[in-house]
């Protein structure tokens, strides 16, 4: 039971230009959501996060929006460089669990092109 | 300020061995998750725990795996008699406070084949 989806395995676009990435989940006791970046070989790194209270959260060129009644999230980045060429994971908090554990998508391998 | 550290990186066991692999939270972190992931997939959650306390064990499978967080020391999770499937990433992440709005940061992982 996919609790959260990333339903495009993989993303290519111009360096310069936007990227979005997906993420859709299907329990509505999340109320926490992060994006976390992925190269070959290492760790997840964090990226951005967003409540359930807000329905945007920008740093810099990362933006991620959250569309609760539809049960969707989505992670902007603008300009797109190649260095963020990477494996993008969405994850959401489970609220009802109490103890912070992360429930994550299956990744989307963003390629920036110089 | 040093991050979340895993030890060993790469990790290589015969059918039936035993892994070890441990886990030293960031400075002033008391939580630790576990995670794994299987190739081709998405991090998928094991473990959770505090100093000498498993919190969440819901992702554990329930025979072979095991895990703990001692008083002094890293955190260790233990995988008896290894089997092929076992093989994967395993990250490790930690926070400094519970919460279901706490980032987790996570270490290099330690990537597991079992020949």
């Amino acid at each position: 039971d996919q609790q959260v989806k990333q339903n495009s395995p993989s993303l290519s676009v111009q360096e310069g230009r936007i990227s979005i990435l997906n993420c859709d989940y299907t329990n509505s006791m999340f109320d926490y959501f992060l994006w976390y970046k992925k190269y070959p070989a290492e760790g997840p790194t964090f990226l951005i996060s967003i409540s359930s209270i807000k329905d945007k959260n920008e740093d810099g060129r990362f933006t991620v929006f959250l569309n609760k009644s539809a049960k969707h999230l989505s992670l902007h980045i603008v300009p797109s460089q190649p260095g963020d060429s990477a494996v993008y994971f969405c994850a959401a908090s489970d609220g009802s669990s109490n103890t912070g554990k992360l429930i994550f998508g299956q990744g989307t391998t963003l390629q920036v092109k110089p | 300020n040093a991050g979340v550290m895993q030890n060993p990186r790469h990790l290589v066991r015969r059918r039936g061995q035993e892994a070890r692999l441990r886990c030293s939270p960031m400075k002033g972190h008391s939580h630790v998750y576990w995670y794994r992931q299987l190739p081709e997939e998405g991090l998928k959650f094991m473990v959770y725990l505090q100093k000498e306390n498993i919190i969440d064990e819901s992702g554990m499978p329930k025979e072979r795996f095991s895990a703990e967080f001692p008083k002094e020391g890293p955190s260790i999770l233990r995988i008896q008699q290894v089997v092929r499937g076992d093989s994967a990433a395993y990250f490790c992440a930690s926070s400094p406070r519970t919460g279901i709005m706490e980032t987790q940061y996570f270490g290099p992982g330690t990537r597991l084949l079992v020949l």
